[in-house]
């Protein structure tokens, strides 16, 4: 298992176009969580699944924003209509809960770029 | 509600000095208590955990604490290299919970 896997690692889109990202979580993890980072400032949870329940999506930033996360497998992430202020590194991160177990395993980020 | 409150940067130290970065917590219950360090470019990596109080955490000469009566987690290591130089993150997370709460990071710079 090589751990969490994003992609793409960069993305460039032109304001106002759809753009969308994908996560493979580590195999065996129940849990994926969604968050976004801007520069200077510890990550930003967005939303998160429970295999493939989305349990938690108040925190998506509008209505522009939505992720599935078809069979518990991988998850993606899209942004419609994509604005300057998006611009950002969208992180997944994954977890095996469990009253053990809680640390969340966090993959390379999708850095976005809107010009 | 839950929050984490890290020491700001950024912090530059020459090698082999001793480092403290501060972390305080406010949460409801027992939260499990994480220090994430990120490289450049990179996602974050778990330098270390503790999931309840007077548990220590430690990995790679970095130890941070769990001290409840004082809601804090400070992260420490005794002599700091150049490869430790990164952003260093602060996390919470109850136990049942459903998100991680991160601090806002701090900046360390290490100088040969």
């Amino acid at each position: 298992d090589t751990g969490v896997s994003q992609d793409p690692r960069h993305k460039i889109t032109k304001r106002g176009q759809n753009v969308t990202f994908r996560c493979d979580p580590i195999s065996e993890h129940n849990r994926l969580y969604w968050y976004r980072q801007t520069l200077g400032q510890g990550p930003e949870f967005l939303t998160y699944f429970q295999n493939e329940a989305q349990l938690e999506k108040s925190r998506l930033l509008s209505d522009r924003f939505s992720a599935e996360r078809p069979k518990g497998s991988f998850s993606t992430l899209e942004i419609q209509r994509t604005e300057q202020g998006d611009s950002a590194m969208y992180l997944c991160a994954s977890s095996l809960v469990s009253l053990m177990n809680t640390e969340a395993f966090f993959g390379q980020g999708t850095r976005l770029t809107v010009v | 509600g839950d929050s984490v409150t890290q020491m700001e940067g950024p912090v530059t130290l020459s090698e082999e000095a001793f480092l403290t970065i501060n972390c305080t917590y406010t949460a409801t219950g027992y939260p499990s208590l994480f220090w994430y360090v990120q490289y450049p470019g990179e996602g974050l990596q778990l330098l270390l955990k503790a999931t309840k109080a007077d548990d220590k955490g430690s990995n790679k000469g970095f130890e941070a604490t769990y001290r409840k009566e004082t809601t804090s987690f400070h992260l420490e290591k005794g002599s700091v290299q150049v490869s430790d130089s990164a952003v260093y993150f602060c996390a919470l997370n109850r136990n049942t919970g459903n998100q991680f709460y991160f601090g806002t990071g701090t900046s360390l710079t290490v100088i040969p």
